[in-house]
């Protein structure tokens, strides 16, 4: 069955430094989709970065990256150099390829960038 | 361009009310979710649409009902509102269904049912 996990709830991370959030998917279907969403205190939820599981290279925009591991069935995000703005809540993602129109969502890491 | 809008932003229902959610986009994307989200949960799918007149279950789709008359517009429909559904719900939408479609969400409508 389809599942995501993020194990850490919250993440405290000082400005400037990176940080890395943790997300391990399970699937069977060899074609799938990994993303990350941002989720700040106003609601709304924002596309970061994508993942295919054919991607030979690991994605980056601009100071997110997610290191792709296919054989840990890990996709982690890093936020390089972060700042105040990034404190929010982070969610990982998975969609099949034979999945339909389903998306699993973990149940999110809340970070918090310390002034 | 206002992407894909909600109404409304909040409501407060009574138990055994009904009321209708509200999602339109204006990206002429074909496919459109509707997502709740509930404390350390992630979202969850309630039903979703692949066109116009389309509907179809998602993960959670007990005690909602949606309609889907036109392409930019998604309804989703409570008809007798419990306590179990105060949650906070997001409207998505995406123009495939491929595996690296992004779907772009709207702002989200927090429902309390007392």
């Amino acid at each position: 069955a389809q599942k995501i996990t993020q194990t850490q709830p919250g993440m405290f991370v000082q400005e400037k430094e990176a940080v890395t959030l943790d997300c391990t998917y399970d699937t069977s279907d060899p074609s799938y989709g990994l993303f990350w969403y941002k989720q700040p205190s106003s609601g709304e939820m924002i596309f970061l970065i994508y993942q295919g599981s054919y991607d030979q290279q690991n994605a980056t925009e601009g100071r997110y990256s997610l290191n792709f591991q296919k054989a840990r069935k890990s996709a982690n995000l890093v936020i390089s150099a972060s700042q105040l703005g990034d404190s929010a809540m982070y969610f990982c993602a998975m969609r099949e390829g034979n999945g339909g129109f389903k998306t699993i969502f973990g149940a999110g890491t809340r970070l918090f960038v310390k002034a | 361009n206002a992407g894909v809008t909600q109404t409304p932003k909040f409501r407060v229902l009574k138990t055994g009310q009904s009321m209708t959610l509200l999602c339109a986009q204006d990206m002429n994307h074909e496919y459109m979710y509707w997502y709740r989200q509930d404390p350390g949960m992630g979202l969850r799918l309630i039903h979703y649409s692949v066109g116009e007149g389309t509907t179809a279950k998602g993960e959670v789709p007990d005690g909602y009902n949606v309609s889907r008359l036109k392409k930019q517009n998604f309804l989703l429909g409570l008809e007798s509102a419990a306590p179990s559904q105060t949650s906070v719900y997001f409207c998505a939408s995406s123009y495939f269904a491929t595996v690296q479609e992004t779907q772009y969400f709207g702002p989200g409508t927090r429902l309390l049912v007392l």
